[in-house]
């Protein structure tokens, strides 16, 4: 059973302040990892995929993959009271097959 | 317009009719999904389909089936729902060839199961 683990939060953070969000994944053959971003009621919107070790910079989000440790995380800088949703990680499967595994996802309440 | 649709937005119905939600995309893209979300369990796959003649069973396939109408239309049946069907559904395509191959997800399709 190939699976993605993220804490399911709240994780609150002041504005301003830098939020860090973890995931980790246990398929060792996945090699393209996604962050999604989701308000309450709606769809998932991605924000960023990441698919080699290291650091990935998009605006105020970073991107980090190890793939040693079979770990992903998402910074965002700056944070602000609209990015308060929860943060879905996905990792695609290996075996040949383009199908994804989504994490349950991280809550993140930013507080004014 | 939005590239990936999905109608109805809200549906309620009754245990044991059937019903049908329907996805439209103007992506162009070959690749559609169909998942369920719900509260503490994130999206799991209910069936996917690579390309019009190829279609595929997810992870919670019991209940639902599908039909992939043409490229852009993939259409889901509950085809006697039950009240542990009440889920919020999304529809999702990708694009074979990109990478990192990137799911794209329409707004979703509230359902209650009376």
């Amino acid at each position: 059973q190939k699976e993605v683990e993220q804490n399911s939060g709240p994780l609150s953070v002041p504005e301003g302040a830098i939020a860090s969000l973890n995931c980790t994944y246990s398929d060792r053959g996945s090699q393209s990892f996604f962050w999604y971003r989701q308000y309450s009621g709606k769809s998932p919107e991605l924000i960023m995929s990441i698919y080699s070790n290291g650091d990935k910079e998009d605006g105020r989000f970073t991107a980090q993959l190890n793939k040693a440790s079979q770990y992903v995380s998402l910074l965002i800088r700056d944070s602000q009271p609209s990015d308060s949703a929860t943060y879905l990680c996905a990792a695609d499967n290996s075996g040949g097959y383009q199908k994804v595994t989504f994490g349950t996802g991280t809550k993140l309440q930013v507080i004014p | 317009d939005a590239d990936v649709t999905q109608t109805p937005r809200n549906r309620i119905t009754k245990t044991g009719k059937r019903i049908m939600l329907e996805c439209s995309q103007t992506k162009g893209h070959d690749r559609m999904y169909w998942y369920r979300q719900d509260p503490g369990l994130g999206l799991r796959l209910i069936y996917y389909s690579f390309d019009v003649k190829d279609i595929n069973k997810g992870e919670i396939s019991d209940g639902y089936s599908v039909s992939r109408q043409a490229q852009a239309k993939f259409s889901l049946s509950l085809e006697s729902a039950i009240p542990n069907q009440t889920a919020l559904y999304f529809c999702a395509t990708s694009d074979l060839g990109t990478v990192p191959e990137t799911q794209y997800f329409g707004p979703g399709t509230r359902l209650l199961v009376l």
